[in-house]
C-alpha cells in the first residue's frame, strides 16, 4: 500500500497570502495524483488531477506539481473561501490511499 | 444541479447490518463507473469500493472485503452499499463518488456527495 504524507499539519495565513502545501508517497505513483478540497458539511471536490491537471471549473490560482514521490498544491493568493481541508490521493497504485490532510486556516 | 445524496447512515450496534444508498441527479448515471469513500472522525479519507457501470466488475478495500457488498441499479439511478457484521471502526461518513473517467476508470473522483455518517457502538 501507498502511503501519503501530507505536511504541515496546519497552515495559518491570511488572505492574499500564498499557500503551499505537501504531499509526499512512500513510492512512485507515475504522476497519478490528485488533489481535494473539503469544507466543513460539504463534499469534497476535485481540484487537481495528474499532477496539475486543474479541474472543470477550478480557478487558475490553484496549481500542481511534483514527480517521482513529492508532489505540491499551491494556491497564489488565498481568497477567503479556500480556507478549507485539502487533501492529496494517488490512483498510481492499489489500493487508492489518500493523505491526513492539510488544513488551511485563517490566520 | 449535479450532485449526489447518501441516505441510510444510523447507529447500530457491533455485528449489525445497514444499507447504504446514494441517489444521483443531474447526469447519466448509467454511463458512470461509482466508489463508496469513508472518512472515520477526526481522520482522513478511505477508499472502500468501486463498482463498474454495468456492475460486471466490482472491488473492495481489504478493510471490508466479505462484509460489505456494493451494488446499482441504473433504472433507479442508485447506488448502494450494504454493510454486515459491522464494527466500532467502520464508524465513518460514507461518500459515493463519481468516477471521474465514466465507464472507463481513472481512479479518481469529480463529484462527491456530502455523505451518510454510520456509527457503529453498543
Amino acid at each position: 500500500e501507498t502511503v501519503l504524507t501530507q505536511s504541515p499539519g496546519t497552515l495559518s495565513l491570511s488572505p492574499g497570502e500564498r499557500a503551499t502545501l505537501s504531499c509526499r508517497t512512500s513510492q512512485s505513483v507515475n504522476n497519478y495524483l490528485a488533489w481535494y478540497q473539503q469544507k466543513p458539511g460539504q463534499a469534497p471536490r476535485l481540484l487537481i488531477y495528474g499532477t496539475s491537471g486543474r479541474a472543470t471549473g477550478i480557478p487558475d490560482r490553484f496549481s500542481g506539481s511534483g514527480s517521482g514521490t513529492d508532489f505540491t498544491l499551491t494556491i497564489s493568493r488565498l481568497e477567503p473561501e479556500d480556507f478549507a481541508v485539502y487533501y492529496c490521493q494517488q490512483y498510481g497504485g492499489s489500493p487508492l490511499t489518500f493523505g491526513g490532510g492539510t488544513k488551511v486556516e485563517i490566520k | 444541479e449535479v450532485q449526489l445524496v447518501e441516505s441510510g447512515g444510523g447507529l447500530v450496534q457491533p455485528g449489525g447490518s445497514l444499507r447504504l444508498s446514494c441517489v444521483d441527479s443531474g447526469f447519466t448515471f448509467r454511463s458512470y463507473d461509482m466508489h463508496w469513500v469513508r472518512q472515520a472522525p477526526g481522520k482522513g479519507l478511505e477508499w472502500v469500493s468501486y463498482i463498474s457501470y454495468t456492475s460486471a466488475t466490482i472491488y473492495y478495500a481489504d478493510s471490508v472485503k466479505g462484509r460489505f457488498t456494493m451494488s446499482r441499479d441504473n433504472a433507479k439511478n442508485s447506488l448502494y452499499l450494504q454493510m454486515n457484521s459491522l464494527r466500532d471502526d467502520d464508524t465513518a461518513v460514507y461518500y459515493c463518488a463519481r468516477e471521474a473517467g465514466g465507464s472507463k476508470p481513472y481512479w479518481y473522483f469529480d463529484l462527491w456527495g456530502r455523505g451518510t455518517l454510520v456509527t457503529v457502538s453498543s
